[in-house]
């Protein structure tokens, strides 16, 4: 079974643009979440969401937003860039069954790189 | 609140000595999941294990075991035999059934195998 994919793997962007990330999840998986890791904060949680509907949000600006479409594939968005949203962003998925008692398996991840 | 402690920032073995990364974790309830997470180099987490609050035993896995104690709120991840490709950063993390964010990771221990 093909894993979680990220696309795109790299990305550069200048201050004041906006981006978008995408997540295909393992097939079968209904859960899409999405964290951001920086070597300051670590892995902070963005959002999640599952059979298109947001589930639970993290403490980040409105400038960040996500969206699930009815295969189960993600999308996140932050607009009007700043230079500290440079970061590796993860893309989680998981059976999601039961809330928050199913492993997370995650993509390789989209480096964005603001400039 | 939820919350992970791993306070080995970096450790550095030699091939083939044991090492041992510790977690420490704080929840009010009484139902969680530990799980523990490797990142090579190239930025993908890895899931290594997920252990439910209500099975303390402990668990081996190859070269790979763990040691869960509830009375000390700690799930300590052991490598025997350390070998080079062992080198990657350890992430030890926590779910709530109830919580808000699907996962809550400790800051990580980065792990230098020297041959």
């Amino acid at each position: 079974k093909a894993g979680v994919t990220q696309t795109p793997r790299y990305l550069i962007k200048t201050r004041g643009q906006q981006v978008t990330l995408s997540c295909s999840p393992i097939s079968g998986h209904r859960s899409v979440s999405w964290y951001q890791q920086t070597p300051g904060q670590g892995l902070q949680f963005l959002f999640e969401y599952f059979s298109e509907t947001q589930r639970n949000k993290g403490n980040f600006p409105g400038r960040f937003s996500g969206r699930q479409f009815s295969n189960s594939r993600s999308e996140m968005n932050v607009s009007t860039l700043e230079l500290g949203d440079s970061a590796l962003y993860l893309c989680a998925s998981s059976l999601a069954l039961t809330g928050n008692t199913d492993t997370q398996y995650f993509g390789p991840g989209t480096r964005l790189t603001v400039l | 609140a939820q919350k992970v402690t791993q306070a080995q920032t970096e450790i550095s073995v030699v091939e083939k000595e044991d090492v041992t990364l510790d977690c420490v974790y704080e929840t009010r309830d009484t139902t969680y999941y530990l799980f523990w997470y490797k990142q090579p180099p190239s930025g993908e987490l890895v899931f290594l294990i997920r252990r439910n609050s209500f099975d303390e035993q402990n668990e081996i896995s190859g070269r790979y075991s763990w040691n869960f104690q509830k009375s000390t709120s700690s799930f300590n991840f052991t490598i025997t035999a350390s070998q080079v490709v062992d080198s990657a950063v350890y992430f030890c993390a926590l779910s709530e059934p109830s919580g808000n964010t699907p996962l809550v990771f400790g800051k990580g221990t980065r792990l230098s195998v020297i041959a």
